[in-house]
């Protein structure tokens, strides 16, 4: 009953390094979406895929890019990270149609020093 | 664009009924949702509302008014683990359909 798996849970990056965050979810949802939460500001979207093969910038798109690999999977890419990419960031997953409520991973505490 | 309107805090008592407002101003608006996030933890869904109304889910209520742009999140018999951030979220169907977050409240439960 694993959910919406991300991977990895902290990470500390020096500035201009690169990473992928990683999500899974096993519940054959259609849709998938990357969020950051910082204080104060609640979450915002970066990406999103409504469908496998799709993909489209949400809020704050600036500076990542994603890859929906297959339909479990999608991930998030930071090419050179900045101090203010430091974030909480969140995975979700919607089954899409008439089923509107998200489930989220546990989140990747990431800091950019 | 898209705006939420929602408290930043609200205090209440065990056992008492509280009520958080969200007001948005979005374009192609399709519904709204409620999210309670603890301390530490990811947000998890609480309800959805696509249409005029309330809609009841054991000791909470969301209603909608989309006439007003308008919605809450009733808790009632409040307990101590209800403390916690609570997100009004609207679905919009422009680009695609995706949900943006207001910024939350957080509630306090006193004993």
């Amino acid at each position: 009953n694993a959910g919406v798996t991300q991977t990895p849970k902290f990470q500390v990056l020096k500035t201009g390094q690169s990473m992928t965050l990683q999500c899974a979810q096993d519940m054959n949802h259609n849709s998938m979406y990357w969020y950051r939460q910082d204080p104060g500001m609640g979450l915002r979207l970066i990406y999103y895929s409504a469908s496998e093969g799709t993909t489209d910038k949400g809020e704050v798109p600036n500076g990542y890019n994603v890859s929906r690999l297959n339909k479990r999977e999608f991930s998030l890419r930071l090419e050179s990270a900045a101090p203010s990419q430091t974030s909480v960031y969140f995975c979700a997953s919607s089954a899409g149609a008439n089923n509107y409520g998200y489930t989220f991973g546990s989140g990747t505490r990431l800091t950019v020093v | 664009g898209q705006s939420l309107e929602q408290p930043s805090e609200v205090t209440a008592v065990e056992g008492a009924i509280v009520q958080i407002n969200c007001t948005y101003q979005t374009s192609g608006f399709y519904g709204l949702s409620w999210y309670q996030q603890h301390d530490g933890g990811a947000p998890t869904f609480l309800s959805y509302n696509g249409l005029d109304g309330l809609e009841e889910t054991g000791r909470f209520s969301s209603f909608l008014s989309r006439s007003d742009s308008y919605g809450y999140l009733l808790l009632q018999e409040l307990q101590m683990k209800d403390s916690a951030s609570y997100f009004c979220a609207v679905r919009v169907s422009t680009g695609g359909f995706k949900t943006i977050f207001g910024a939350g409240t957080r509630l306090f439960v006193k004993a």
